[in-house]
């Protein structure tokens, strides 16, 4: 079935400094990708939505210079989390979809900024 | 919006216990119906599914049947495990291109 790899599954880092997390559509070309970010015990809350070669779509409230998607190839988002500051602690999970792919999710990133 | 309203958890359990997670939805036209499952940690897999009303989605043991006339999709289990501890999800899309949208998820414990 439908693979997505995401990478980190965990960072810390410091306050300040920015995070680059990467969803890889494994078997299946992923036109769209949707990057959501859940706080603990918590649902799942759409930030952005983004599809090949086209700029993201980011729901309201969501700072599109802060959190930077970039879905340049068919295989390959990346969401970038710029001067991070420990409000931005969170685990982000990212979903992608393809032409004849349903909705699949990534393992999950947890974010901690110290 | 659409929206998706699941029962507050936690909800415990003993092992062989039957379970229901009631899930309620509002949404313009026929969505699909989503039940996703969250192990601690990891992310979210998709448990079972229903495209139209009548519909009953199963996988594992676990049902639910769209139900168009009263807008639900209640998740049921005849007898859980401990293995079944997880947070499950209840979601909604109204077409084949937008975002999932969740209900706030219920956590399940099962003790043995």
């Amino acid at each position: 079935g439908a693979v997505v790899s995401q990478h980190p599954s965990r960072v810390i880092c410091k306050s300040g400094t920015s995070v680059k997390i990467e969803c890889r559509s494994l078997d299946f070309q992923a036109t769209t990708m949707f990057w959501y970010r859940q706080f603990p015990k918590q649902s799942l809350m759409l930030m952005a939505t983004s599809n090949e070669g086209s700029k993201a779509t980011y729901e309201q409230g969501v700072e599109k210079d802060k959190f930077l998607i970039n879905h340049a190839s068919l295989t390959l988002s990346t969401l970038t989390v710029t001067s991070a500051h420990p409000e931005d602690s969170s685990f982000y999970i990212c979903s992608a979809q393809g032409d004849r792919s349903g909705y699949t999710f990534g393992s999950g990133t947890r974010l901690t900024v110290v | 919006g659409d929206s998706v309203t699941q029962m507050e958890g936690p909800v415990t359990l003993s092992e062989e216990a039957f379970l229901t997670i009631n899930c309620t939805y509002t949404a313009t036209g026929y969505p699909s119906l989503f039940w996703y499952v969250q192990y601690p940690g990891e992310g979210l897999q998709l448990l079972l599914k229903a495209t139209k009303a009548d519909d009953k989605g199963s996988n594992k043991g676990f049902e639910a049947t769209y139900r168009k006339e009263t807008t639900s999709f209640h998740l049921e289990k005849g007898s859980v495990q401990v293995s079944d501890s997880a947070v499950y999800f209840c979601a909604l899309t109204s077409s084949g291109n937008t975002p999932l949208v969740f209900g706030k998820g219920t956590r399940l414990s099962v003790i043995a």
